[in-house]
């Protein structure tokens, strides 16, 4: 199957602070790459859609201030999480869309801010 | 929007057992995903099975989409079968996922 790739893998960081996390297709094209987050014991929520050369749809709740998501290529969608804190401390998975509709995953990032 | 359930919410098995997943939807799709989230988080493909009924290895995977409901079967289940399962649909091709709420399984030696 499709190989995506996520990193890092883990990040710990100060309150205020910026996070970037990068998620690529190894070994494939992906016009369009997804954004979930998953809290402890929970399923993944969909934060949002993001397509090659154009701006991230977000699903309601996600404030795009907050959460930066840039997809400049067909192979790389980054995700940088500003000015950080506590409350965003979770488990990011980024996924990429291949043809035929399936969906491939990232590793994950686990994010704690201190 | 599309309701996902995902039943039973825990399971624990002695190794060796067999299972049954089920993922009950509220509306057509036509795109149907299982994944395996092992312990460390990994998100693991399964199946793709919008209709029908597929197989590999161990696992077996149906898809009734008229009575809305997939179901996952584990046999001869490993500890290594331990983790999450969800199902994930879509309710119209391009159209973005809903997960349902996992099946938490534990194979115990």
């Amino acid at each position: 199957g499709a190989v995506v790739s996520q990193h890092p893998s883990r990040v710990i960081c100060k309150s205020g602070t910026s996070v970037k996390i990068e998620c690529r297709s190894l070994d494939f094209q992906a016009t369009t790459m997804f954004w979930y987050r998953q809290f402890p014991k929970q399923s993944l929520m969909l934060m949002a859609t993001s397509n090659e050369g154009s701006k991230a749809t977000y699903e309601q709740g996600v404030e795009k201030d907050k959460f930066l998501i840039n997809h400049a290529s067909l192979t790389l969608s980054t995700l940088t999480v500003t000015s950080a804190h506590p409350e965003d401390s979770s488990f990011y998975i980024c996924s990429a869309r291949v043809v035929g509709n399936i969906q491939y995953f990232g590793a994950g990032t686990r994010l704690s801010v201190l | 929007g599309i309701q996902v359930e995902q039943s039973p919410p825990d399971l624990i098995l002695q190794e060796g057992a067999n299972s049954t997943l089920r993922c009950n939807f509220s509306d057509s799709v036509n795109n149907l995903q299982w994944f395996h989230q092992n312990p460390w988080g990994q998100l693991i493909n399964l199946f793709y099975i919008p209709s029908g009924t597929k197989q590999n290895g161990r696992l077996s995977a149906t898809t009734v989409a008229t009575e809305r409901y997939s179901l996952l079967y584990i046999s001869s289940s490993q500890t290594t079968d331990s983790g999450v399962y969800f199902c994930a649909v879509g309710p119209d091709y391009g159209q973005n996922f809903v997960f349902g709420p996992g099946t938490r399984l534990s194979v115990l030696p």
